[in-house]
């Protein structure tokens, strides 16, 4: 089956500065999402993108479908942005099936 | 505010005893999933319905677990009889063209 990379595995930043997160995927996919899994444990959408560039406040994600990869920017941090991210894509042949990345942890302090 | 929802929030039980996890979808969505987030395998997917047909159940220990769909409103998973190894939280999401929403999860607990 179709395989996701993330990285980093571990992230800590100042509030204030800016990340970047990849999501490497092995296959062809129509559907990638990123959620973002607070400390409470709810999974929370933040970019359905199969393809493209979409922004949505402090977030942005861009979605290179040819080349296999997504980044997912988190600028100005704050302390709530802390918690697991996750990438998740259907691969062409897996019907609705999200198969997930093992997540960036992110750690944000004051 | 259309949200997935799942109950119970939290379950605790021995082995041995049934569990019945219950999913309401968000109204409008014809697919459902079932997923397993645990620190080993992080998330799985369990089952999957379209339109209330199961199509792929096979991320499931079929001589234990269960999963049905007996209306639009109200997906079920079931697990008899529980054992430790099952620990895990329960997630279920509704999905509207290829776009997946999550339910807050129920946490299960098998001593």
């Amino acid at each position: 089956g179709i395989q996701v990379e993330q990285s980093p595995p571990d992230l800590i930043l100042q509030e204030g500065a800016n990340s970047t997160l990849r999501c490497n995927f092995s296959d062809s996919v129509n559907n990638l999402q990123w959620f973002h899994q607070n400390p409470w444990g709810q999974l929370i959408n933040l970019f359905y993108i199969p393809s493209g560039t979409k922004q949505n406040g402090r977030l942005s994600a861009t979605t290179v479908a040819t080349e296999r990869y997504s980044l997912l920017y988190i600028s100005s941090s704050q302390t709530t942005d802390s918690g697991v991210y996750f990438c998740a894509v259907v691969g062409g042949t897996s019907y609705g099936k999200l198969t997930f990345g093992q997540g960036t942890i992110l750690t944000v302090h004051p | 505010d259309a949200r997935v929802t799942q109950t119970p929030r939290d379950k605790v039980t021995e082995m041995g005893q049934e569990v019945t996890m219950r999913c309401q979808p968000i109204l409008g969505h014809n697919t459902v999933f079932w997923y397993r987030q645990t620190m080993m395998q992080g998330l799985e997917l369990l089952a999957y319905f379209r339109n209330r047909a199961p199509l792929d159940d096979s991320g499931m220990p079929k001589d234990r677990f269960s999963a049905e769909m007996p209306d639009a409103t109200l997906a079920t998973l079931k697990i008899q009889p529980s054992e430790p190894r099952d620990s895990a939280v329960y997630f279920c999401a509704s999905g509207f063209r290829q776009e997946q929403f999550f339910g807050p999860g129920t946490r299960l607990t098998v001593l």
